[in-house]
């Protein structure tokens, strides 16, 4: 399979504790995007990466939320102390490369990872 | 404020109908793509227009981006309940950013 892959599909925490979503993305992209959603609030972009590097973190929260992509390795959405309201799917997409004027910059998505916080 | 705005939020229909969403702004975009997203799936790519007043088919589908560049249409002849799904408009506001999308259009077509 040559998708986005992200593990776990589901997740279950209690408040408090701390989730951890990785995301393996297409092979040959080295773009990474995090989205949120929540029912009928559509997707939230929370931060994009290329390797080693956050490009963009305009869409994460400033406090618990962190986000990395190493040089090896899958991206990794971490959260730390849940709490009810981070209860929600969280998308990782890639691309090969960002919009530009010679590229529109279309995601592939993967299947999401669906956090329930207790 | 939402930069992308989608209408309607949530549409009902029967099979064989036809149908019109919108996604528009107040911003000019340099491409605007579609994508449809079904329940417990990630959303999924289905085209990107990129001139103004450019038109694109797929099958039933017909996607408009308009001459200003500010706005788009997905028109689907005669619906059938395959087409059930959230339809999401997605731009980047500049280069080199990355998309921002709008809330969606929640399509039901039953038979």
């Amino acid at each position: 399979n040559a998708g986005v892959m992200q593990n776990p599909r589901h997740l279950v925490r209690r408040r408090g504790q701390e989730a951890r979503l990785r995301c393996s993305p297409m092979k040959g992209h080295s773009h990474v995007y995090w989205y949120r959603q929540l029912p009928e609030e559509g997707l939230k972009f929370m931060v994009y990466l290329q390797k080693e590097n956050i490009i963009d973190e305009s869409g994460m929260p400033k406090e618990r939320f962190s986000a990395e992509f190493p040089k090896e390795g899958p991206s990794i959405l971490r959260i730390q102390q849940v709490v009810r309201g981070d209860s929600a799917a969280y998308f990782c997409a890639s691309s090969p490369r960002p919009p530009s004027s010679g590229y529109t910059g279309e995601l592939f998505f993967g299947e999401g990872s669906r956090l329930t916080v207790l | 404020t939402q930069l992308l705005e989608q209408s309607p939020q949530f549409l009902s229909i029967q099979e064989g109908e036809n149908l019109t969403v919108y996604c528009n702004s107040s911003s000019v975009f340099s491409s605007l793509q579609w994508y449809r997203q079904e329940p417990g799936e990630g959303p999924v790519l289905l085209v990107t227009v990129v001139t103004g007043g450019e038109v694109k088919k797929l099958k039933r589908l017909t996607f408009q981006f308009g001459d200003a560049r500010k706005d788009s249409s997905l028109h689907i002849t005669a619906a059938q309940p395959g087409d059930t799904g959230l339809y999401l408009c997605a731009g980047a506001k500049q280069a080199g950013t990355a998309l921002i999308f709008g809330k969606g259009t929640t399509l039901s077509v039953s038979s």
